[in-house]
């Protein structure tokens, strides 16, 4: 089946306005994850969710950043109010199980603010 | 925050030659797995080595664990141009999140 698929993959939008980013898992999926990856940086845990149930949302930088899934399938990471370090690839991971599985990853969504 | 660091951060060999990159973490772990990561691209799932393991391979990866030092380390061998990319390990441990570590970042010379 097809893999984990992100909308849009590159978004440029003015300081101030607001974003929202799709994230389709793999069908089946239950465990969704959001990173964030700065250029030439490793990846920041934003948040999890475990079907529609986000039990941890520590990674989230700010309350300018949100999130939410629709059962066990698409999930939308909304920023509000954007700033320029924002600007980041958002990329979107699943996997079946949460322990012990691998994570697959979607290719990204390339934020720039300007 | 991220637990786990890799060294070096980047590396440059010839084609051929094997490449070793190190991953150090700092809390106990279920498992620990690599990844690798062309430019503009996701992540794609290598190798997973769990607590109890101390070394795995996987064609020309090979994986080793050591919790003692909470270190891992991934070998290429017989490097191809088509391994030029960003290696990540990330760890699995007792919370919901997987932890990545600032990845090595690989050029293989033809």
């Amino acid at each position: 089946g097809a893999g984990v698929s992100q909308s849009p993959s590159n978004k440029v939008t003015e300081k101030g306005k607001d974003v929202e980013l799709r994230c389709d898992p793999i069908s089946g999926h239950t465990a969704l994850y959001w990173y964030r990856q700065r250029l030439g940086q490793g990846l920041e845990f934003l948040i999890y969710f475990q079907g529609n149930s986000a039990p941890d949302k520590s990674g989230l930088p700010s309350d300018r950043f949100s999130a939410e899934r629709t059962g066990e399938s698409v999930s939308t990471l909304t920023i509000q109010r954007t700033q320029q370090e924002d600007s980041a690839v958002y990329l979107c991971a699943s996997s079946p199980l949460h322990r012990g599985s691998p994570l697959h990853f979607g290719n990204g969504t390339r934020l720039t603010v300007t | 925050s991220q637990q786990g660091e890799e060294d070096p951060q980047a590396l440059s060999i010839q084609e051929g030659e094997n490449a070793t990159m190190n991953c150090s973490y700092k809390t106990s772990i279920n498992n620990l797995q690599w990844y690798r990561q062309n430019s503009g691209r996701g992540l794609v799932h290598l190798i997973l080595i769990r607590s109890n393991e101390r070394e795995k391979h996987s064609g020309r990866l090979r994986v080793t664990l050591d919790t003692s030092k909470k270190s891992s380390s991934l070998l290429i061998t017989a490097s191809r141009a088509a391994d030029t990319a960003s290696y990540f390990c990330a760890t699995d441990n007792t919370g919901n999140q997987f932890y990545f570590g600032t990845g090595t970042s690989l050029t293989v010379i033809p």
